[in-house]
């Protein structure tokens, strides 16, 4: 079964901090690999999108990188700041065309 | 430019009853899908499309049926409509290289 788990499921920083979130995929055979934020009660905001024969991607302070081989991927968080408080979701579309979500990490960053 | 467009975007429904939910989208994308999210669990696949005329099933299609006759429309069917289908369902289409475009959602209640 193609699965997605995201860990941890919820994290809680002071502002400043660096951070990383792990998604965790189980059939290595992707396309690609997609990270998106929600906000409460909003829709899903694409964050960076990995192809599968890529390494990283980067927008501003946030890096994601991808290990096939080990079924990981990783969003890291720079100085993290109040605003980036939301839910942070992992896509994984894999070469069956199913694309498969991860269940999420709530980050809160206070002051 | 709508991009994805989902109609309606609230609704409330008895149970038993029969609605459609219905997605646009206006970039040419070939694959399109159904997600319902529901509080603790991540987005789940219902069904998807990899092109216009074909349908697939997702992680959880049961009470549900798709249709694709057109390429820029995709159709999210309930026949008899159950409380356990309150959610909030999204619709997202995709070129595949890209990652995916999402709507706003609808939020479904049954009653």
């Amino acid at each position: 079964k193609q699965e997605v788990t995201q860990i941890p499921a919820a994290l809680s920083v002071p502002e400043g901090e660096n951070l990383v979130l792990n998604c965790s995929f189980t059939d290595s055979a992707i396309y690609n690999l997609q990270w998106f934020r929600q906000d409460p009660g909003k829709g899903l905001t694409s964050l960076l999108l990995i192809q599968s024969s890529q390494r990283e991607q980067t927008s501003g302070r946030l890096n994601a990188s991808l290990d096939k081989s080990s079924g990981r991927s990783t969003l890291y968080i720079a100085a993290s700041q109040p605003g980036d408080s939301a839910t942070y979701l992992c896509a994984v579309l894999y070469n069956t065309d199913k694309l498969i979500f991860g269940t999420g990490t709530r980050l809160q960053v206070f002051p | 430019n709508a991009g994805v467009t989902q109609t309606p975007k609230f609704r409330v429904l008895k149970t038993g009853q029969s609605m459609t939910l219905l997605c646009a989208q206006d970039m040419n994308h070939e694959y399109m899908y159904w997600y319902r999210q529901d509080p603790g669990m991540g987005l789940r696949l219902i069904h998807y499309s990899v092109g216009e005329g074909t349908t697939a099933k997702g992680e959880v299609p049961d009470g549900y049926n798709v249709s694709r006759l057109k390429k820029q429309n995709f159709l999210l069917g309930l026949e008899s409509a159950a409380p356990s289908q309150t959610s909030v369902y999204f619709c997202a289409s995709s070129p595949r290289s890209l990652g995916l475009f999402f709507g706003e959602g609808s939020r479904l209640t049954v009653l």
